[in-house]
């Protein structure tokens, strides 16, 4: 069974500091990669996505992520976070053909200090 | 926002009373999908549906049923609320013909069993 992990729990940074957020998963087959977002009361909302080509994809609010296949990875990055980006960060796989399983990481809780 | 809505968005039951959520969606998208979330367990699967009447278990489905009589809405029955149901309810929304499965989260369902 395929399997998203996210080893960062919580991660805490001070404004202006660069962000890299890890995501690994298990699947050997091909797969589509999404990170999404959720605000404090809110729910969890499309942040960027990959399907194929350019392993390099930029999404909303000037993050990024980048495919690296032979490690199994997603990792999102932000040169320069927000207070505004304190929100929980979820990694997510959907494996391509038959039912298409879509599986959620645990999640990472970012915070921002001013 | 993808066009989902949710209903009720804020409900107090009492222990043992059936309680019905509902999700409806105008972008004829062909699955449907019950999450909860909660603190200390994160983001659940509870059921999910990949076309009318053709739903099955995820990893959390006791106590909770479902039915898809039209593409557009499916429904989350508690049969008898226990506490342990109380928690924040999502309904999801995906297709693999479009956008590479990915889902789209309604704004959820607060429920508290007192």
């Amino acid at each position: 069974a395929q399997s998203v992990s996210q080893h960062n729990h919580h991660v805490i940074l001070s404004e202006a500091a660069s962000l890299e957020l890890g995501c690994n998963y298990s699947y050997g087959g091909t797969v589509n990669l999404f990170w999404y977002v959720q605000y404090p009361g809110q729910h969890l909302q499309l942040l960027l996505k990959y399907f194929s080509g350019d392993p390099l994809v930029k999404g909303i609010k000037g993050f990024e992520a980048e495919f690296i296949k032979s490690k199994f990875s997603f990792n999102l990055r932000k040169p320069s976070v927000q207070w505004s980006d304190t929100a929980e960060y979820f990694c997510a796989v959907n494996e391509r053909g038959g039912y298409q399983k879509v599986t959620f990481g645990t999640g990472t809780k970012l915070q921002v200090i001013p | 926002d993808a066009g989902i809505t949710q209903s009720p968005r804020h409900k107090v039951t009492e222990t043992g009373t059936p309680v019905t959520l509902r999700c409806h969606q105008t972008e004829n998208h062909r699955y449907m999908y019950w999450y909860r979330q909660d603190p200390e367990h994160g983001l659940r699967l509870i059921h999910y549906s990949y076309g009318v009447k053709d739903t099955d278990k995820g990893e959390v489905s006791d106590g909770y049923s479902v039915s898809r009589s039209k593409t557009e809405d499916f429904l989350l029955t508690l049969e008898s609320a226990t506490s342990s149901q109380t928690s924040v309810y999502f309904c999801a929304i995906s297709d693999p013909e479009r956008a590479g499965n990915t889902i789209y989260f309604g704004e959820g369902s607060w429920l508290t069993v007192v």
